[in-house]
């Protein structure tokens, strides 16, 4: 049973566009949700990452919206760069004082066109 | 400093050989992780060392086994590994298995041939 899923699986915006990612999970106990950022054949790279207990968290171009609602989280790329091309993964965990294991979306390969 | 460091980047073994992944951070984290990445997929975790203790195995089979010789390192070693288990082996760190911001090193690449 997949927890966190994520669409769409790739994504290709214009230089200069806005690129949206979102995410939805089934686990009501989730309360850290981080996106992280791949090159090819690098690790992950924490991006951002928000809690639930606020609806939107910016970090220069990149922002997280939070529906807690309806248990779904979404990362905007603004002004989307060719640098921005890598693919990303939406992630959720149970903190305090649990394992704090994430569980990952399948990633969506995001595509900058200049 | 949110440095992982992994070594080998990249490791070609064979089917009888006995080789070791090493990883290590020196950011005072108190939980350390390996995960198991095929291509285009997410990493799926496979072991959590919590105070340098082993606290979640993912079923792993027995080929892997990792060791926490100490706060700052985590090796992975591996016998008998199949071809099948080729994969980026991602290491990770966090402050406390309580607190949830992960950090990963750059991987090693493993080919079992």
């Amino acid at each position: 049973q997949q927890q966190v899923k994520q669409s769409p699986q790739s994504l290709i915006v214009q230089k200069g566009g806005i690129s949206i990612i979102n995410c939805a999970y089934e686990n009501t106990a989730f309360d850290y949700f981080p996106w992280y950022q791949q090159f090819p054949g690098k690790g992950p790279a924490l991006l951002i990452a928000i809690r639930p207990d606020v609806s939107e968290k910016k970090e220069g171009r990149f922002t997280i919206s939070f529906n807690k609602s309806a248990k779904q989280f979404s990362l905007h790329i603004m002004d989307s760069q060719p640098g921005d091309s890598a693919t990303y993964f939406c992630a959720a965990s149970k903190g305090g004082g649990s394992q704090g294991n994430l569980i990952f979306g399948k990633g969506t390969k995001l595509s900058v066109k200049p | 400093d949110t440095e992982v460091t992994q070594t080998p980047k990249h490791l070609v073994m064979g089917m009888t050989n006995k080789k070791s992944l090493k990883c290590e951070q020196h950011m005072g984290h108190r939980a350390m992780y390996w995960y198991k990445q095929k291509a285009k997929k997410p990493p799926e975790l496979m072991f959590v060392y919590s105070y340098e203790k082993l606290s979640i195995n993912e079923s792993v089979p027995s080929r892997f086994s990792p060791e926490c010789p100490n706060s700052s390192l985590l090796n992975l070693h591996l016998h008998a590994l199949q071809p099948e288990d080729s994969a980026l082996y991602l290491c990770a760190s966090s402050q406390s298995p309580g607190v949830t911001e992960a950090f990963f090193g750059q991987g090693t690449r493993l080919t079992v041939v």
